[in-house]
């Protein structure tokens, strides 16, 4: 079945640092894939995605890549700031699959001054 | 606020108890979702409403009973649960033809 692999946190990193969270996937279909981020005391929000292959999804400064050849879709960042520490995750949704969302477990990003 | 509504906001409730927890989206969705996120785990994908039909419950305890009314309306009805069902509980909605999912911010269960 349909599965998302990702790194296990908690990643701790000071502020300007490089950030890359890695994600693989596993799917049978085409699927579409997401990044969400959940920060402190909320709900998850969509951060970014990418619907077929070698698509780039960004925003706010992330970027993530649809490869299909690596099966992944890793989540990086150039200059994270403390406002970036939350959780991460990476999720695919497959349309000959009922479109159901599955989620990876989640990455705890914790950013220092 | 995502248009996506869950109440309430917290619940403590006693293992005999029953309660329900309710999900609302004015999105024009049509499928929704229930997760549970517990401390330390991944998060888990309960029931999934498909033009309102249950289409997964990823075997899922039967004191945990879903309800879907109508394509906006979502409830979770909860009955003799353990303490080790405490965990924030989430609900979702998406258009299916396009997988984007849009959360509530939860509802943060406490069996005692």
């Amino acid at each position: 079945g349909n599965s998302v692999t990702q790194m296990e946190g908690p990643v701790t990193l000071s502020e300007e640092a490089f950030l890359t969270i890695n994600c693989t996937y596993t799917a049978t279909g085409y699927p579409s894939l997401f990044w969400y981020v959940q920060y402190p005391g909320e709900g998850l929000q969509l951060l970014l995605k990418a619907t077929k292959a070698d698509d780039k999804g960004s925003n706010k400064g992330f970027e993530a890549t649809y490869r299909k050849e690596t099966t992944s879709f890793h989540l990086e960042k150039g200059s994270v700031q403390v406002s970036d520490s939350a959780v991460y995750f990476c999720a695919l949704s497959d349309r000959n699959r009922d479109d159901k969302i599955i989620f990876g477990k989640g990455t705890r990003l914790h950013i220092l001054p | 606020e995502t248009g996506v509504t869950q109440t309430p906001r917290h619940l403590v409730m006693g293992m005999t108890n029953k309660k329900s927890l309710k999900c609302e989206q004015h999105l024009g969705h049509n499928a929704m979702y229930w997760y549970k996120q517990s401390a330390k785990k991944p998060l888990e994908l309960m029931f999934v409403y498909s033009l309102e039909e249950r289409v997964e419950n990823n075997s899922v305890p039967s004191r945990f009973s879903p309800e879907c009314p109508n394509s906006s309306h979502l409830f979770l009805h909860l009955h003799t649960l353990q303490p080790e069902d405490s965990a924030l509980y989430l609900c979702a909605s998406s258009q299916t033809d396009r997988g984007k999912a849009f959360f509530g911010q939860g509802t943060r269960l406490t069996v005692v």
